[in-house]
Order: structure tokens, then sequence, then C-alpha cells
């Protein structure tokens, strides 16, 4: 069965510090993956997705993450963190099912403050 | 292009009762799925929608269900309601039912009173 763990359910970080977030994944056949960002009150945005094609992913707002295999991580980071990037992260893996692949696997989530 | 849109934004019912939700996806989207947000069980899948046919189901009780129409629209019941179904229930669209991409709307807040 494919899963996800987040490490951490509460990140906090100062304005311009680096963001790291931690998400494992279990899958018996190659993942899809992806993180997607949830502000309060609203639904969720994708911020990147991993489809096989290159390991170091690149999303919005400046987030990218880095699939290794040996690993089973899916990390999320940014350089420098915003303001704007407070809210809860969610990592989450694409389960195959007969052949349809949408259904998504959620990790907890794990909320980021910064503090300016 | 307009995002995916669910309706009503709020609702409050009582136990017992029964609701139903909307969703339209995307204009060209055909893949509807259904999620359930809450602070103690984190984000369900309920079930997926694609051309008018459930393709996939999660873990939850029969009260559950949904059906979509041939504009793609699609709309989920609970039936009986209980407590616990108090929650975020978040609608996403795909273009089809093997695309990786979903687009979420911004999901209907059901209290259960």
């Amino acid at each position: 069965a494919q899963s996800v763990t987040q490490l951490g359910s509460h990140v906090s970080v100062s304005e311009g510090a680096l963001v790291l977030l931690r998400c494992n994944y279990s899958s018996s056949v190659p993942p899809y993956l992806f993180w997607y960002v949830q502000y309060p009150n609203q639904g969720l945005q994708l911020l990147l997705k991993y489809t096989s094609a290159a390991t170091l992913v690149k999303g919005i707002n400046g987030f990218e993450a880095e699939f290794k295999k040996s690993e089973t991580s899916f990390h999320l980071t940014k350089p420098s963190a915003h303001m704007s990037d407070a809210a809860e992260y969610f990592c989450a893996v694409s389960v195959t099912t007969g052949g349809a692949t949408n259904k998504l696997i959620f990790g907890t989530g794990t909320l980021l403050a910064v503090q300016p | 292009k307009a995002g995916v849109t669910q309706t009503p934004r709020y609702l409050i019912k009582t136990r017992g009762q029964q609701v139903t939700l909307s969703c339209s996806p995307i204009s060209g989207h055909r893949s509807v799925s259904w999620y359930q947000q809450t602070p103690g069980q984190g984000l369900q899948f309920l079930f997926e929608y694609f051309s008018e046919t459930q393709r996939n189901k999660g873990n939850f009780p029969g009260r559950f269900s949904g059906r979509q129409f041939s504009n793609s629209r699609s709309e989920m019941n609970v039936s009986t309601l209980e407590l616990g179904d108090s929650a975020l229930y978040l609608c996403a669209s795909s273009l089809s039912s093997s695309y990786n991409e979903q687009f979420f709307g911004p999901g209907t807040r059901l209290t259960v009173l």
C-alpha cells in the first residue's frame, strides 16, 4: 500500500531563512508525488509534482523538491522564507487503482509559521 | 479559465438530516474527486467519478454517495448526518482519470449540530 509520512506537524522559521519540510513515501511501484499548500479557509493549491521526469522538481513561489529513491524522500525546500509562505503544506502520493491514478493519499500536513 | 467551484461554501445541518454538495470542475475536465478534511483524520479520499461512472471509492460508509452528470458536474450526498461528518469537503478536478494533476476547489464547510 502506498503512503506518505510528514515529519513535523509544526515548523517555524524566520523570514529569510531556509524552509525544509520533510516527506517520506512508501510505494511498491514508482510513485507520483505532490506537494500542496493550503491557506486558511481555502482549498489546496498544487506547488509541484514528481512524475519521474526529473528528480529535482521546481514549483511555484520559489519552492522545489528533490526525489530521492534511496531515501524514499521527497522533501520540500525554499531558500528564503517569506511571510506569505505561512500556511499548511501537504505531501501526497497518487495511488494507482485499476489503471486510474486520481486517488491521492495525503500526509498529515505541516503547518509552517514564518517569524518576522 | 475559471477554477473549480463548490457550492455552498458553508452549510449548517442537524443530526439525521441529509445534505447535497455540488462541484463544477474546470471546463474540459472530466474527472472529479471528493475528499473529506477533518482535524482528526486529515485529508481522506471519498470517491472519484469519470464520465458519469464511479472509478474509485474510499473507506466511507454507504451514507456517503455521489454522482456525476454528463456535463462533468458532480454532487455528493450524505444521508443521516452524524456529528462526525462535520468537515471541509473538497472537490478536485482533472483532465482524465489517469492524469496526475488535480485542481482543488475552495471546499464546502459542513457543520453538523
